[in-house]
């Protein structure tokens, strides 16, 4: 089992609709959650950190997280062309910061 | 405030050379993380430096090593080079703070190292 999990996607909407990205991992000790996103021959640039259980909101973005069930998403309200790029999921256990192999989304005009 | 910085952007090298990287953190930030990115294996950790003193450590061989000067810039430098060395390293930069917690992380533009 890969310590950070997402779905590669593509993951297509149309614009306007919801983007619902998912992450899911392995060790219970993860204390901090982090979502990037990453364009296309860009580095990846932080968008949302979430540390503990529910929602956090921050303009058209939500992070979610549950802790027992070891899952943290991210919600992307009024999906807009300019949100197409690849998502990554980082997560903090002890000492180190993992990440995922990214969802990549694709929002349609 | 300036962002994390980068040099060189591209680097093209032969196996068997060794290299050396060089990043410099937001003015302020202790902590400087270094990434390999790759198509196949995503973005994996190097290590991290923190009041130079390498504080963490990621699963690459030993020919991957680094260090932290006073002004918490860091240098990553790998020896031997083979060809799957050929990547994106990015380098991070971000407060510091506790040792098992990591603060948000800002990313440099990355270089792009090609292995002949």
């Amino acid at each position: 089992q890969k310590e950070v999990e997402q779905n590669s996607g593509p993951l297509s909407v149309p614009e306007g609709a919801i983007a619902s990205l998912n992450c899911t991992y392995s060790d219970r000790g993860s204390q901090s959650f982090f979502w990037y996103r990453q364009y296309s021959g860009k580095s990846p640039e932080l968008i949302m950190f979430i540390y503990s259980n529910g929602d956090k909101e921050d303009g058209r973005f939500t992070a979610q997280l549950n802790k027992a069930s070891q899952y943290v998403s991210l919600l992307i309200r009024d999906s807009q062309p300019s949100d197409s790029a690849t998502y990554l999921c980082a997560v903090n256990p002890p000492g180190k910061l993992i990440f995922g192999q990214g969802t990549e989304l694709s929002v349609k005009p | 405030k300036a962002g994390v910085t980068q040099t060189p952007r591209y680097l093209i090298k032969t196996r068997g050379q060794q290299v050396t990287l060089s990043c410099s953190p937001i003015s302020g930030h202790r902590s400087v993380s270094w990434y390999q990115q790759t198509p196949g294996q995503g973005l994996q950790f190097l290590f991290e430096y923190f009041s130079e003193t390498q504080r963490n450590k990621g699963n690459f061989p030993g020919r991957f090593s680094g260090r932290q000067f006073s002004n918490s810039r860091s240098e990553m430098n790998v020896s031997t080079l083979e060809l799957g060395d050929s990547a994106l390293y990015l380098c991070a930069s971000s407060l510091g703070g506790s040792l098992s917690s990591y603060n948000e992380q800002f990313f440099g533009p990355g270089t792009r190292l090609t292995v002949l």
